[in-house]
């Protein structure tokens, strides 16, 4: 069956660093993948998502980038701020079902 | 306008006991889904609702979880004699109905279960 997995954290990083969360996936066919956020005290976001191979999503100085040669959806910003704490789960959709991956905490420090 | 609500948001019951959930999805979404999130882990599937088809029960752990929406409107998550694993989050989300093209979904806040 479909599955995400990513990147284990917490991640901790400085202001304006580099962050990159990996997200790799297993599934038949060519599903949607999806970068969804959950900030403190609130509920899932969709932040990004590309529906097919070399789509490029990108929201908020977020990217991710659909490689289907390597069944990844890796998610980067190249430069953070202490508001983008928060918890960040890779997803697919296989027609209305989405399987998320474990969910990476990261916490960006001033 | 308002967005997906669940309540309550938290709930402590005692092994054996039943609770039961609910989702308000956002006004004019057919489809609605239920996930669970036990700690440390991915978004589970549950069940999904669209329109007046027969719900995709597939995701459903064991016969004692069951839920049941009113037209296009409410949903409600009910688990018999709860057991120490259901323990989780539970999340409800909404979206457009099913169309060529994904609908994004979007969340309610959860309701965080706690069973003694």
């Amino acid at each position: 069956g479909d599955s995400v997995t990513q990147m284990e954290g917490p991640v901790t990083l400085s202001e304006e660093a580099f962050l990159t969360i990996n997200c790799t996936y297993t599934a038949t066919g060519y599903p949607s993948l999806f970068w969804y956020v959950q900030y403190p005290g609130e509920g899932l976001q969709l932040l990004l998502k590309a529906t097919k191979a070399d789509d490029k999503g990108s929201n908020k100085g977020f990217e991710a980038t659909y490689r289907k040669e390597t069944t990844s959806f890796h998610l980067e910003k190249g430069s953070v701020q202490v508001s983008d704490s928060a918890v960040y789960f890779c997803a697919l959709s296989r027609d209305y079902k989405l399987s998320f991956g474990a969910g990476t905490t990261v916490t960006v420090r001033a | 306008g308002a967005g997906v609500s669940q309540s309550p948001s938290n709930k402590v019951t005692e092994k054996g006991k039943d609770v039961e959930l609910r989702c308000d999805p956002i006004s004019g979404h057919t489809a609605l889904y239920w996930y669970r999130q036990r700690l440390g882990q991915g978004l589970e599937f549950l069940i999904y609702f669209q329109g007046n088809s027969a719900p995709d029960k597939s995701g459903l752990p064991s016969d004692r979880f069951s839920a049941e929406r009113t037209g296009e409107s409410v949903s409600t998550l009910t688990i018999q004699r709860t057991q120490q694993e259901d323990s989780a989050v539970y999340l409800c989300a909404s979206s457009w109905g099913l169309s060529s093209s994904y609908n994004e979904q979007f969340f309610g806040p959860g309701t965080r279960l706690t069973v003694l």
